[in-house]
């Protein structure tokens, strides 16, 4: 079975402009989860899709947005970037997810954004 | 709210065995897990305790006592290819996984 795949890997941008990261979960995973990784932060959630709903938001400004489309293939957007946006940005799958629930997450290798 | 308490680093000598610990503060609680990420890599599931007691997998164990609100992951016979940082999580409330800082484990000859 295929893992977790996140596109770009890599991604330059400028200050003010927007960014677009896609993530594909591993075949049948419904719920999809979003994190941020900085040295300093380390990971931290950004949000959960299940069913192409946002089910949870971790504490981040709204310039962070995120979908799912019904093949449970997700994007994250992150307009107006600042220098601190620059991260790691992790995507992660799971079968179904939710509050309560224990099930493995199985990590996308990330897409590394640099805002200069 | 939810955090996880673990060392920063932690050096070790090849063939060794090595503890890392992890304290946890909860509102809630379903278990803590464990992942491994190598530098430039994605973190990658290790292990996962929901109750209280060891859990073996190969060369790498992990223990949980509830009470104490206290984990550590063993990993033995310590190899090169263990460097990495490693996380211990647990979910929190809606949130599906609340990290440690990580603990940067280096291995030396």
């Amino acid at each position: 079975k295929a893992g977790v795949t996140q596109t770009p890997r890599y991604l330059i941008k400028t200050r003010g402009q927007q960014v677009t990261l896609s993530c594909s979960p591993i075949s049948g995973h419904r719920s999809v989860s979003w994190y941020q990784q900085t040295p300093g932060q380390g990971l931290q959630f950004l949000f959960e899709y299940f069913s192409e709903t946002q089910r949870n938001k971790g504490n981040f400004p709204g310039r962070f947005s995120g979908r799912q489309f019904s093949n449970s293939r997700s994007e994250m957007n992150v307009s107006t970037l600042e220098l601190g946006d620059s991260a790691l940005y992790l995507c992660a799958s799971s079968l179904v997810g939710g509050p309560g629930v224990q099930e493995t997450q199985y990590f996308g290798p990330g897409t590394r954004l640099l805002v200069l | 709210g939810q955090s996880l308490e673990q060392p920063s680093e932690v050096t070790a000598v090849e063939g060794a065995i090595v503890q890392i610990n992890c304290t946890y503060q909860t509102s809630g609680f379903y278990g803590l897990s464990w992942y491994q990420q190598h530098d430039g890599g994605a973190p990658t599931f290790l292990s996962y305790n929901g109750l209280d007691g060891l859990e073996e997998t190969g060369r790498f164990s992990s223990f949980l006592s509830r009470s104490d609100s206290y984990g550590y992951l063993l990993l033995q016979e310590l190899q090169m290819k263990d460097s990495a940082s490693y996380f211990c999580a647990a979910p929190s409330g809606n949130t599906p996984l609340v990290f440690g800082k990580g603990t940067r484990l280096s291995v030396i000859a």
